[in-house]
């Protein structure tokens, strides 16, 4: 079984801090994702990456940064934290290896509440 | 601007019951199309998926329907079953950016006694 995991489930910080939030998969998957889940609005993804240090934007960046130096692991970054950002976080990861019709796996979530 | 729609926000059912769940998609590439369930405070899980090559899938109380033509899709659940009862978000694919996938908002799901 994959195994995603995320480095904390509940995350309070104040206006202005910087905030890390990282994910680690188990699977030798090379596709890796964060999103950001907030009512009436989906899943919105924030960041992805297809290999070591490479990253692409998804559809919401802004106030985000990511890294990732080691293949089962990726970090988001919120540079300066701000209250829009309160949200649920959700890592993901598939293996384009695994074929073309496959499923995201997800991590548990890291409610982060920015005050 | 949303990609994957799904329009009702929230749903009611009484155990035993059909629960239908409805998602449309405006971009035309798009050829895999998932659903996945998520309970309060956890990740989403995969529940069932369908190819633009098939109108059908079934996997036990699961069943999820494609209409290409009218970029539509939905998601039976028969019968509804209190563990049901969770945020269901329909999510796809397109052709050629496979592994990245566009999610709609979520629709509730409350299965009552």
């Amino acid at each position: 079984d994959v195994k995603v995991t995320q480095s904390s489930r509940y995350l309070v910080k104040r206006t202005g801090e910087k905030v890390f939030l990282e994910c680690v998969q188990d699977m030798d998957h090379e596709n890796m994702f964060w999103y950001r889940q907030d009512p009436g609005l989906g899943l919105r993804l924030i960041y992805f990456s297809y290999d070591v240090k490479m990253k692409e934007k998804g559809d919401i960046p802004e106030g985000y940064s990511v890294s990732r130096e080691k293949k089962e692991r990726f970090s988001l970054i919120l540079e300066s934290a701000s209250t829009n950002q309160t949200s649920m976080y959700l890592c993901a990861t598939i293996s384009p290896r695994s074929g073309r019709y496959n499923e995201q796996f997800f991590g548990p979530g890291t409610r982060l509440t920015v005050l | 601007d949303q990609q994957v729609k799904q329009n009702s926000p929230s749903l009611s059912v009484q155990e035993g019951r059909i629960s239908i769940l409805n998602c449309d998609y405006t971009n035309s590439m798009f050829d895999y199309f998932l659903w996945y369930k998520k309970y309060p405070a956890e990740g989403p899980t995969f529940l069932i998926s369908i190819s633009s090559i098939k109108d059908k899938n079934e996997d036990g109380r699961f069943t999820v329907f494609l209409n290409k033509s009218a970029k539509h899709l939905s998601l039976h659940i028969v019968p509804s079953q209190p563990g049901d009862s969770a945020v269901y978000f329909c999510a796809a694919s397109a052709v050629g950016s496979w592994g990245k996938f566009q999610f709609g908002a979520g629709t509730q799901v409350v299965v009552t006694p």
